[in-house]
């Protein structure tokens, strides 16, 4: 069975930095495209970084530069650093298995249950 | 970057049928995936692709697609049916950004 279980979240100050992890079970996570995606209070979805099974890395423009994606493949366990940290970074924090497809529709089939960030001083 | 729009709300009777839509340039390239969430809990695939059900999503449950428009049918909606519907895709710029449309509130009556 496939599961997903995000941790690290917390209370941070503003400019502070925290450390998510996604530990992963039922299948590797080196082979699959890894991504998180957060969802602030009372709003919609954003996506924030993909891992390629390759390694290749991207981000969303809103943490560019601030947060990193990295995975442990010893302990099957995606990470999320994330430093410079903002108010608007406030959200739930999902991990999620994205299936890559030849015709150009990715999709996230499992997700995690999230963890909450809160920027706050 | 790219974008994608959805009716913030929308609502429909009790076993009727009910379309949500999802514009984009990106879906011009890219198949929609569809996605449901209820309060509390995390988002959960319902469509894939060209028109693909995960298993144990009811085939009440259909996706198409035409030019820039992306569509989640629910051919005779259900009370449990009523959640938030996000659509996503690949940004169309090719910089493998994905994106979420904003979400559509389905209320069924």
């Amino acid at each position: 069975e496939v599961q997903l279980v995000e941790s690290g979240g917390g209370l941070i100050q503003p400019g502070g930095s925290l450390r998510l992890s996604c530990a992963a079970s039922g299948f590797t996570v080196s082979s699959n495209y890894m991504s998180w995606v957060r969802q602030a209070p009372g709003k919609g979805l954003e996506w924030v970084s993909v891992i390629y099974s390759g390694g290749s890395t991207y981000y969303a423009d809103s943490v560019k530069g601030r947060f990193t994606i990295s995975r442990d493949n010893s302990k099957n366990t995606l990470y999320l650093q994330m430093n410079s940290l903002r108010a608007e970074d406030t959200a739930v924090y999902y991990c999620a298995r994205e299936m890559a497809t030849i015709m150009g529709g990715d999709y996230f089939d499992y997700w995690g249950q999230g963890t909450l960030v809160t920027v706050s001083s | 970057s790219s974008e994608l729009t959805q009716d913030p709300a929308v609502s429909v009777a009790l076993g009727q049928t009910v379309r949500i839509t999802c514009q984009g340039d990106s879906l011009r390239s890219y198949y929609a995936s569809w996605y449901q969430q209820k309060p509390g809990q995390a988002p959960v695939l319902v469509i894939y692709g060209k028109n693909n059900r995960p298993s144990g999503i009811p085939d009440r449950f259909s996706g198409s697609s035409s030019g820039n428009t992306a569509s989640l049918t629910i051919t005779g909606a259900q009370a449990e049916d009523e959640a938030d519907y996000y659509c996503n895709s690949r940004d169309s710029s090719g910089n493998h950004l994905a994106v979420f449309g904003g979400g559509t509130k389905l209320t069924v009556l």
